[in-house]
């Protein structure tokens, strides 16, 4: 099993929709987790964190549930600017280990 | 944050040769890193590059194989040796910036492809 597993998708949704993605983690010692957004041919860039009291920036919003060890992610109002790979991210072992997920490819249709 | 720079961007190379990758970053940084990314695949870490001392490899990396400088605070290389086919890849730097926690930031990646 994976550390960090991800629905590879593709998530095709019409602009404005609403969407989320799931990311599951297996250790449980993950101290910190975030979402990276990855555009074709690029490189990632950090989207944003994930606090355990979730957090909101914009559209989106990440979520963090210890108890059943994942992490979401909803993006709201989607915009074709949005379409991208998104991925996971966990941190474990005092920052010493940085374990990325496969990505989930989202594409926004006009 | 941080801007972080690689040369080559991309580069053909022959196999049995050898392709060494710079990467600068603007600001003095704790933390470097290099990556590999193969297509369609998520990140995979190489190694941690330390200032003044040797790189720590993950399971599956080598120092005969990639063999990773950090003269300084805000500089490193990484080497890959004796290419073949199963090199090709993307080679991405990154960087973690002291800040609200612990933010990571990549470098715009390498392109490497072994013919």
């Amino acid at each position: 099993r994976k550390e960090v597993e991800q629905d590879p998708g593709p998530f095709n949704v019409p602009e404005g929709a609403t969407v989320a993605f799931n990311c599951t983690y297996s250790n449980s010692a993950s101290q910190s987790f975030f979402w990276y957004r990855q555009d074709c041919r690029k490189e990632p860039k950090l989207l944003m964190s994930v606090y355990s009291s979730g957090n909101e920036d914009g559209r989106f919003t990440a979520q963090l549930n210890r108890a059943s060890q994942y992490i979401s992610l909803l993006i709201r109002d989607s915009k074709l600017s949005d379409s991208a790979t998104y991925l996971c991210v966990a941190l474990s072992g005092g920052y010493q280990k940085v374990t990325f997920g496969t990505g989930t490819k989202l594409q926004v249709i006009p | 944050s941080a801007v972080i720079s690689q040369k080559p961007s991309r580069d053909i190379c022959q196999r049995g040769t050898s392709l060494t990758i710079q990467c600068q970053v603007d600001s003095q940084v704790t933390m470097m890193f290099w990556y590999r990314q193969q297509p369609g695949q998520s990140l995979t870490l190489i190694a941690t590059a330390n200032q003044g001392s040797e790189a720590t490899y993950e399971s599956g990396f080598v120092i005969d194989k990639f063999p990773i400088s950090r003269p300084n605070l805000t500089f490193s290389t990484l080497t890959v040796s004796n290419m073949s086919p199963e090199d090709s890849s993307i080679y991405l730097c990154s960087v973690v910036v002291a800040g609200r926690g612990y933010e990571q930031y990549f470098g715009p990646g390498t392109r490497l492809t072994v013919t």
